[in-house]
C-alpha cells in the first residue's frame, strides 16, 4: 500500500501565477487533511475534505486558496495570485478514519 | 482555541542516553495526541498514537504517555542513537466534528556519536 502521495514536490512561481497542489490519499482513505508550514513556524491546518465534501476549511486563507477533493483523481490545493509570503512547505495528510498519515510536501517557493 | 507547546526547543545529548520530551496542551478535551519524526526537508513520520482513553503506547525504543487531567504527553526515548537526530512533534486531534490536528513548535533533538 503505497503512502500518502504529493506532486510535485518541489514548485517555484512568480508572483501573480497560480499554484496547484495534488495530492494522492493511501488507498481506503477516505478524509484528506492539508496543513502549511511556514518557514521557521510550525505546521498548521489548513482544510479538511472528504470526496466531494470540504467539512472545515476554517485554516484557509479568505481570499486566492482554494481546494477540492473530487469523486475521481487526487485532492488539489490551488493558490491564486501567488506572493512571496505563501512561500512554505504545503503537506497533504489522509486518514481512514482519525491516525493521519503525511506526505513528503511540496514545497512552494514564489520568486 | 487549543494550543500545543513542546519544551525544550532543542536537545543535545551523547549517544547511548535516555531522554524524555515534553509536549503540553491547554485543551483536555482531545480524542488523540500524536507524536511525529521530521527530518530536514522531509515529511511527517508518525511514531505513536495515543487515544484519550489510553495512558501509554510503546514502539521499540519509544514509550508515550498521556495524561489529559494534566494536560500532557511525554515521549521517552531509550538508548538513543545518531539516527535518532531529527525534530520531534507532538500534535493533538480535538475532539468533535474539528479534526485538524495542532501542532506544537517541536523540539529539535542531536545525539551525538
Amino acid at each position: 500500500n503505497a503512502g500518502v502521495m504529493q506532486n510535485p514536490r518541489h514548485l517555484v512561481r512568480r508572483r501573480g501565477q497560480e499554484a496547484r497542489l495534488r495530492c494522492s490519499p493511501m488507498k481506503g482513505h477516505s478524509h484528506v487533511y492539508w496543513y502549511r508550514q511556514l518557514p521557521e513556524e510550525g505546521l498548521k491546518f489548513m482544510v479538511y475534505l472528504q470526496k466531494e465534501n470540504i467539512i472545515d476549511e476554517s485554516g484557509m486563507p479568505k481570499e486566492r486558496f482554494s481546494a477540492e477533493f473530487p469523486k475521481e483523481g487526487p485532492s488539489i490545493l490551488r493558490i491564486q495570485q501567488v506572493v512571496r509570503g505563501d512561500s512554505a512547505a504545503y503537506f497533504c495528510a489522509s486518514s481512514p478514519r482519525d491516525e493521519q498519515y503525511f506526505g513528503p510536501g511540496t514545497r512552494l517557493t514564489v520568486t | 482555541k487549543q494550543e500545543v507547546t513542546q519544551i525544550p526547543a532543542a536537545l543535545s545529548v551523547p549517544e547511548g542516553e535516555n531522554l524524555v520530551l515534553n509536549c503540553s496542551f491547554t485543551d483536555s478535551a482531545i480524542y488523540n495526541l500524536q507524536w511525529f519524526r521530521q527530518d530536514p526537508g522531509k515529511g511527517l513520520t508518525s511514531l505513536l498514537l495515543i487515544q484519550s482513553s489510553q495512558r501509554e503506547q510503546t514502539s521499540g525504543r519509544l514509550n508515550a504517555s498521556l495524561d489529559k487531567s494534566s494536560g500532557r504527553s511525554t515521549l521517552y526515548i531509550a538508548a538513543s542513537q545518531p539516527g535518532d537526530s531529527a525534530t520531534y512533534l507532538c500534535a493533538a486531534l480535538s475532539s468533535g466534528s474539528a479534526r485538524q490536528l495542532t501542532f506544537g513548535s517541536g523540539t529539535q533533538l542531536t545525539v551525538l556519536p
